[in-house]
């Protein structure tokens, strides 16, 4: 199976900071990455697909970049509404998250 | 609106078994193929099961293979989840998502909670 790795597990920033997380896949998957976001006691949230498309209605401070093995989520400008964790999941073959990313604030 | 709700979570005693149901609407259901993953009280999201559009393919994780058997009725618009031999390494919330080989899970039900306690 595809293993995938974020990075940093825990990440303190503030409103207005930019914010990059990492996710690596153990093995090439194309393109095939998503992004979600899931607050405490909610159902994830798709932000991202296919590496870099927005999904609708998503702000478009999240933006998606990579291919291959390495990955990377932005939040532009951190807003209060973007404190949750992120998770990656790759959907090449079969279907993998990473462990997850808590944006915390600082 | 796309809506997707869970039920049939509860408290089982280790071994025993559970039913999950997913109950679809909004879209036509028998077009996509659906997935359940669970998430372990204060831990990550954990990918559980597949099943394809017409039930004619299914995927597990082998965390939950030869235990756990997903279904789905499409003239009910409902996705299943048997659960069997649990164990407490199965207590999470478990959630239903819609799949789409584009973007990944593009809809999430709410979930619903399997304790597994004696």
């Amino acid at each position: 199976d595809i293993q995938m790795t974020q990075s940093p597990s825990t990440l303190s920033a503030s409103v207005g900071d930019r914010v990059t997380i990492t996710c690596r896949a153990s093995q090439s998957i194309s393109s095939w990455l998503a992004w979600y976001q899931q607050k405490p006691g909610k159902a994830p949230k798709l932000l991202i697909y296919k590496a870099s498309s927005l999904e609708s209605g998503v702000p478009s401070r999240f933006s998606g970049s990579g291919s291959g093995t390495e990955f990377t989520l932005t939040i532009s400008s951190l807003q209060p509404d973007d404190f949750a964790t992120y998770y990656c999941q790759q959907y090449n073959s079969p279907w993998t998250f990473g462990q997850g990313t808590k944006v915390e604030i600082k | 609106e796309v809506q997707l709700v869970e039920s049939g979570g509860g408290l089982v005693q280790p071994g025993g078994s559970l039913r999950l149901s997913c109950a679809a609407s909004g879209f036509t259901f028998s077009s996509y193929a659906m997935h359940w993953v669970r998430q372990a009280p204060g831990k990550g999201l954990e990918y559980v099961s597949a099943i394809s559009s017409n039930g004619g393919s299914t995927y597990y994780a082998n965390s939950v293979k030869g235990r756990f058997t997903i279904s789905r009725d499409n003239s009910k618009n409902t996705l299943y989840l048997q659960m069997g031999s649990l164990r407490a390494e199965d207590m999470a919330v478990y959630y239903c998502a819609r799949g789409s080989p584009m973007v990944g899970f593009d809809y999430w039900g709410q979930g619903t909670l399997v304790t597994v306690s004696s």
